[in-house]
């Protein structure tokens, strides 16, 4: 039961232009998202968070948007550069389990120059 | 320490041996993680951590898998008679407090095939 899906394995853009990774869940008693990035061989960094009152949070060239009643959130990178090239994971808290997270599978972003 | 540290990063075992994963949290971090990353799969919870209190062990997915955590600091993270399933990349976390969801500090982990 994947209760978090990223349905793209991958994404390509081009240095500059917009990157949009997407994000879908289930559980209507998520009310806390988070993206981390992932380099190879490291673990996961934190990269921004929404809560659920919100519909938009912005730092820098990241935002993430939530559509509560698509039950969908997204990552927009502006503009995407090469060391954006990572794996991007999704995750929601229910914000009754102490901090734990369920994760999407993942998207590998490839930034060409 | 600066981060969390975990050893090894690789681990290369056959079936049906056991084999031991050790996390080092940063110091002060009260609560603990462990998840795992499967081939193409999500980081998958495991067990939690959190001072004193009895580990949230939900996560396990069998009993060949068991967690402790000594003097509220180091874990390791055991698994006996180990599976080809079993592979994957397990992932230890901290993070001070409680129910501090960005705090996440994740470790490099430990890459483990099973042969």
């Amino acid at each position: 039961d994947q209760q978090v899906k990223q349905n793209s394995p991958s994404l390509s853009v081009q240095e500059g232009r917009i990157s949009i990774l997407n994000c879908d869940y289930t559980n209507s008693m998520f009310d806390y998202f988070l993206w981390y990035k992932k380099y190879p061989a490291e673990g996961p960094t934190f990269l921004i968070s929404i809560s659920s009152i919100k519909d938009k949070n912005e730092d820098g060239r990241f935002t993430v948007f939530l559509n509560k009643s698509a039950k969908h959130l997204s990552l927009h990178i502006v503009p995407s550069q090469p060391g954006d090239s990572a794996v991007y994971f999704c995750a929601a808290s229910d914000g009754t389990s102490y901090g734990k997270l369920t994760f999407g599978q993942g998207t590998i972003l490839t930034v060409h120059p | 320490g600066a981060g969390v540290s975990q050893s090894p990063s690789n681990k290369v075992t056959e079936k049906g041996k056991d084999v031991e994963l050790r996390c080092d949290p940063i110091s002060g971090h009260t609560a603990l993680y462990w998840y795992r990353q499967s081939l193409g799969q999500g980081l998958e919870f495991l067990i939690y951590f959190q001072g004193n209190s009895a580990p949230d062990k939900s996560g396990l997915p069998s009993d060949r898998f068991s967690a402790e955590r000594t003097g509220g600091s180091v874990s390791t993270l055991t698994i006996q008679r180990t599976q080809q399933e079993d592979s994957a990349v397990y992932l230890c976390a901290s993070i001070e407090g409680q129910g501090a969801v960005y705090g996440y500090t994740f470790g490099s982990g430990t890459r483990l095939t099973v042969v």
